[in-house]
């Protein structure tokens, strides 16, 4: 199974500032056949489902906003918020889908400081 | 639109059964494969099971390998999971899934509580 791990696992960051979450996967997720990252990213705000983010790694899911970006290869990827709003506070997680079982990160808290 | 609806939640006993059930619509039901994905309080989020388009492919979690069974009927656009022998770690909020491309989840039912206490 590959394990996934999410730092930090809590976040407080100004509104209009930056916003930096990483995840390491105890494999690389890039297949090399096709140099794809099979790696994706979502957003969970209290009593909802999960929204995807970003797949591929790097690619934005449609009507996501600009702000959110994704890179990384292998086995080191980076979510980045580049200018916080308040209604992106909410619990983020990376996940791969490059071999099953498809696993999770532990979760990103992340609030407003 | 896609919508995916779950239902069956509910409180159980230890070692109890319950069966969820996930009513698709919106989409051709029969050329997706499917999953649950459960959210435990202050755990993760985590992958139960997954079902390829014609059923052929089933594969589960370690967690619950032995103990549900994932099922569909496209006829009907329905995913189901029969839950036995259910745990008290088994609490959680479940979430019907619908799987794209090579494997990311983007639409996602609300979910239905499953609750297992004495």
């Amino acid at each position: 199974e590959i394990v996934m791990t999410q730092s930090p696992d809590s976040l407080a960051v100004s509104l209009g500032e930056r916003a930096t979450i990483t995840c390491k996967s105890s494999q690389s997720v890039l297949f090399t056949t096709n140099n794809m990252n099979y790696l994706a990213w979502y957003q969970q705000k209290p009593g909802q489902p999960p929204k995807l983010l970003i797949h591929w790694a790097s690619t934005r899911a449609s009507g996501v906003p600009d702000r959110f970006s994704g890179s990384g290869s292998g086995t080191d990827f980076t979510l980045t918020i580049s200018s916080l709003q308040a209604e992106d506070v909410a619990v983020y997680y990376c996940q791969q889908y490059y071999y099953p079982p498809r696993t999770f990160g532990q979760g990103t808290k992340l609030e407003i400081k | 639109e896609v919508q995916l609806v779950e239902s069956g939640g509910g409180l159980v006993k230890p070692g109890g059964s319950l069966r969820l059930s996930c009513a698709a619509t919106g989409f051709t039901f029969d050329s997706r494969n499917m999953n649950w994905v459960r959210l435990a309080p202050g755990k993760g989020l985590e992958w139960v099971a997954s079902i390829s388009d014609n059923s052929i492919y089933i594969s589960y979690g370690e967690s619950v390998r032995g103990r549900f069974i994932i099922s569909r009927d496209n006829a009907k656009g329905s995913l189901y999971l029969q839950m036995n022998s259910l745990r008290v770690e088994d609490t959680a909020v479940y979430y019907c899934v619908r799987e794209e491309g090579s494997g990311w989840f983007q639409y996602w039912g609300q979910g239905t509580q499953v609750t297992v206490s004495s």
